[in-house]
């Protein structure tokens, strides 16, 4: 079974412009997370597709948002790009029943704003 | 809102030593989860315990679920290699989504040959 496939796997990007990135979770799983990664805030939770719905929101601003298509694969876009936003941003897929099921997690986008 | 923390943040052993990670959350967990993320990797997952009082082990690596829900660590016997990386504890919130995990800062583990 194929994994969790993120692309592209680096961006550089300027202040000010935006950016979409994207994921394709593995066959069947219909839950698609997506989390921020950096050395000086660790792993922070963006938000949670299901079934083409946002079903759950971190603490970032409005100029992080997402969606989900109909066969799961999910984009994420950042507007606006501060400095501040550069990090690892990774996917990661579940079944997303109602059971705690695990987080398989894709290579991530290392995003660099200059 | 919830916080999970980890002590130690790093970690140096020789090969052959043990090695213990700590995990604190600020509220009581349904569940927690560990993952191990390896240099310029991303994040994989270990394990997940449930029940109060938990303890599993997959070969060297022994996890255990504190009491009360609220703490885990976990063990690693004779240290290879291998184990370099960073682990780190996630747990879910009380109310909501499961995959909307708090996870702890991470012990990154370093094995000296």
């Amino acid at each position: 079974k194929a994994g969790v496939t993120q692309t592209p796997r680096y961006l550089i990007k300027t202040r000010g412009q935006q950016v979409t990135l994207s994921c394709s979770p593995i066959s069947g799983h219909r839950s698609v997370s997506w989390y921020q990664q950096t050395p000086g805030q660790g792993l922070q939770f963006l938000f949670e597709y299901f079934s083409e719905t946002q079903r759950n929101k971190g603490n970032f601003p409005g100029r992080f948002s997402g969606r989900q298509f109909s066969n799961s694969r999910s984009e994420m876009n950042v507007s606006t790009l501060e400095l501040g936003d550069s990090a690892l941003y990774l996917c990661a897929s579940s079944s997303g029943g109602l059971t705690n099921s695990p987080l398989h997690f894709g290579n991530g986008t290392r995003l660099t704003v200059t | 809102g919830q916080q999970v923390m980890q002590i130690p943040q790093y970690q140096h052993v020789q090969e052959g030593e043990d090695f213990t990670t700590y995990c604190n959350s600020s509220t009581t967990l349904s569940n927690i989860q560990w993952y191990k993320q390896r240099p310029g990797g991303h994040p994989v997952f270990l394990i997940q315990l449930v029940k109060s009082g938990e303890v599993k082990k997959q070969k060297r690596l022994t996890f255990q679920f504190g009491e009360a829900k609220k703490n885990s660590s976990l063990h690693i016997t004779a240290t290879q290699t291998t184990d370099v990386g960073t682990y780190f504890c996630a747990g879910p919130p009380p109310s909501g989504s499961a995959r909307q995990l708090t996870f702890g800062s991470g012990t990154q583990l370093t094995v000296l040959p």
